[in-house]
């Protein structure tokens, strides 16, 4: 599987635009790109996926370089329930994902 | 809708001892994933199934079994507990669209101690 790298971890102020970066400088012409995120204690939780194209969606939008070679997931306005691991995944066909450590986001009141 | 259900939350096991570890999803997925996540670390795959009556290995499936008899459930069977299995067991499914698989939705995990 095609590798990703991600900042172990980052802080934002609440009500602050967040940007989560993601390198996969390997990315395959299938891989699409896939974001998880983990609150403590909880299992993870999708949050959103893309091939070529941004995508949007009612929790974050995701801008993708236009290599592919790297994304970023936005969070427009950060809120303390925000604060959580976020994965970056890449996959052909969302199958047998691999989660790696991720970015701990920290939100600051 | 409940989601994907896991039971249960917490189990102190001593070495040696087995146990099933249950999971049911009511969202008629055909997918469905076994993770484990050790302290600090990422989602390892264990097993999965892409519908009923079949299974296969993920990343580290030593020491684990599966079935699937029906769509909703799928349980993780631990037969000889070893201290190396402390850690916390996530459920997953997920169904398949046109263009791939839906975003997995996760259970609410185990909790698991050996010792």
């Amino acid at each position: 599987d095609a590798k990703t790298t991600q900042p172990n971890s980052m802080e934002s102020n609440e009500e602050e635009p967040v940007h989560l970066p993601c390198n996969h400088s390997t990315i395959s012409g299938t891989d699409y790109i896939h974001w998880y995120r983990q609150l403590p204690s909880q299992g993870p939780e999708y949050v959103i996926h893309g091939l070529t194209s941004n995508v949007n969606n009612r929790m974050a939008s995701l801008a993708i370089a236009e290599d592919r070679k790297s994304s970023t997931l936005i969070l427009h306005r950060a809120t303390l329930r925000d604060a959580a691991v976020y994965y970056c995944i890449l996959s052909p066909h969302n199958e047998k994902l691999t989660f790696g450590t991720g970015t701990r986001l920290t939100i600051i009141p | 809708n409940a989601g994907v259900t896991q039971t249960p939350k917490f189990r102190i096991l001593k070495i040696g001892q087995s146990m099933t570890l249950q999971c049911t999803q009511d969202m008629n997925h055909n997918y469905m994933y076994w993770y484990r996540q050790d302290p600090g670390m990422g989602l390892k795959l264990i097993y999965y199934s892409v519908g009923a009556g079949i299974t296969d290995k993920g990343e580290v499936p030593n020491g684990y079994n599966v079935s699937r008899s029906t769509t909703e459930d799928f349980p993780l069977r631990l037969e000889l507990a070893a201290p190396s299995q402390t850690s916390v067991y996530f459920c997953a499914s997920s169904v398949y669209r046109g263009t791939g698989l839906d975003g997995y939705t996760f259970g609410s995990g185990t909790r698991l101690t050996v010792v």
